[in-house]
């Protein structure tokens, strides 16, 4: 079976607090990509990063960050000192062999001034 | 500028009534993906083509039609047998590249039910 798990429906956070979203994921496959896109009130997704199964280098690009655990099948994004444009819906997502993306249900992130 | 337009923003249809959404992309892509989105929830794969000529149903093609005769365009018909068409619509795209198959998905389309 394949599946993402974002258990965390909602999260409300302090402006300039850190923030972590959890993601686990289910798969068979040994050869797999794993995403992280934001969704604002707009509604567009934005893609953030994509990472494949085999790399497990964690990843920094400015106040955000990716831990990837093959050994736990996660995939977790940290913002560091949040900020209200950071209000958004965060998602996790898994694409195996097939090319098809698998969604989780997503984060709704609530940044607090 | 490269990227992915979707029209109208929002969308409004009678009982009984086709609609079609339009979906167009400039970043020469080979494959176009359509996605619903209900309130909560996440985004599930209405149908998805890999190449011109040819598409094929994901997981929730009910009710949807589609059509792909250009490189660049991908509409969405959605027909008055699709009981419940209240969402919001996601176009995406990718290339066929092994080495990035990210999908990049255009503002989206709001279909309401009058």
């Amino acid at each position: 079976a394949q599946k993402v798990t974002q258990a965390q429906t909602e999260i409300s956070v302090v402006e300039k607090e850190d923030v972590t979203l959890d993601c686990v994921y289910e798969t068979r496959d040994t050869t797999y990509y794993l995403f992280w896109y934001k969704q604002p009130p707009s509604g567009e997704l934005v893609f953030l990063i994509r990472r494949n199964s085999f790399d497990e280098q964690n990843e920094i690009s400015g106040r955000y960050s990716w831990n990837f655990q093959k050994s736990t099948s996660s995939f977790n994004f940290t913002i560091t000192a949040s900020q209200v444009v950071d209000s958004a819906v965060y998602f996790c997502a898994l694409m195996n062999r097939d090319d098809k993306i698998i969604f989780g249900k997503g984060t709704r992130l609530h940044i607090l001034p | 500028d490269g990227g992915i337009t979707q029209s109208p923003k929002y969308l409004f249809r009678k009982e009984g009534q086709n609609v079609t959404l339009s979906c167009e992309q400039n970043l020469n892509h080979d494959a176009m993906y359509w996605y619903r989105q209900d309130p909560g929830q996440g985004l599930r794969l209405i149908y998805y083509s890999q190449i011109v000529n040819d598409f094929q149903k994901g997981d929730i093609a009910e009710g949807y039609s589609v059509s792909r005769e250009k490189k660049e365009s991908f509409p969405l018909t959605v027909t008055s047998a699709q009981k419940n068409p209240t969402a919001f619509y996601l176009c995406a795209s990718s290339a066929r590249d092994r080495d990035d198959e990210t999908q990049y998905f255009g503002p989206g389309t709001r279909l309401l039910v009058l």
